[in-house]
């Protein structure tokens, strides 16, 4: 099975800071890697797919990279309507699994 | 506009029995996966099992297998997440959400039903 963690699990950042999660794959995942951000209260929404292509209608501060088992969300400029919990997820396996989650918030 | 549609909250004793349903519409029910994702309160998301409504693919992660089934109706677009006999743990909210499948690869949840809340309680 595929072990996916994240790193920092929470953070806390000024507005306009730029904000980087990690998520790490226990194996090579190759780009088949997906972010999803989760308010509190509601549904998770896809942001990012194969690792650095942008859902539509995401805005353009949020920006995915990484390979192979090392990948990275990164947020240009936090915005208050950022706060949330993200979530990296692989879909290499058969039955994708989700990292632990990534809490960020404004100081 | 593609939308997923989960069945009310639940409220349920131990031991009973419980289906809760995902209807889709806005895109080809039968093209796509449905997936359904556990999160219990305060905590993370995990996969429970996919359904392809278009064919016989349905798989289960192993930490839920035999614990729940995953059906579709594919003549009313509509996914069911069950359980026979459900335990207190069970109490989480669960969502539905739609994914592309290609070369037999299950891809990103690109949309997302709102949730059915379950309460498992005596």
């Amino acid at each position: 099975d595929i072990q996916m963690t994240q790193s920092p699990s929470t953070l806390s950042a000024s507005v306009g800071d730029r904000v980087t999660i990690t998520c790490r794959a226990s194996q090579g995942i190759s780009n088949y890697l997906a972010w999803y951000q989760q308010k509190p209260g509601k549904a998770p929404r896809l942001l990012i797919y194969a690792t650095s292509t942008l859902q539509s209608g995401v805005p353009s501060r949020f920006r995915g990279g990484g390979s192979g088992t090392d990948f990275t969300l990164t947020i240009s400029s936090l915005q208050p309507e950022d706060v949330a919990t993200y979530y990296c997820q692989e879909y290499n396996s058969a039955l994708g699994t989700f990292g632990p989650g990534t809490t960020v918030d404004i100081k | 506009e593609v939308q997923l549609v989960q069945s009310g909250a639940a409220v349920k004793k131990p031991g009973e029995s419980l289906k809760i349903s995902c209807k889709g519409s806005g895109y080809s029910f039968t093209t796509f996966y449905i997936g359904w994702v556990r999160q219990m309160p305060g905590k993370g998301l995990e996969w429970m099992g996919v359904i392809y409504p278009g064919g016989s693919d349905i798989r289960y992660s192993p930490s839920f297998q035999g614990q729940v089934t995953i059906s579709a109706v594919k003549s009313i677009s509509t996914a069911y997440l069950q359980w026979s006999s459900l335990r207190a743990s069970d109490t989480a909210m669960y969502y539905c959400a739609r994914l592309p499948g290609r070369d037999g690869r299950v891809l990103w949840a690109d949309f997302w039903g709102q949730g059915t809340l379950v309460t498992v309680s005596s």
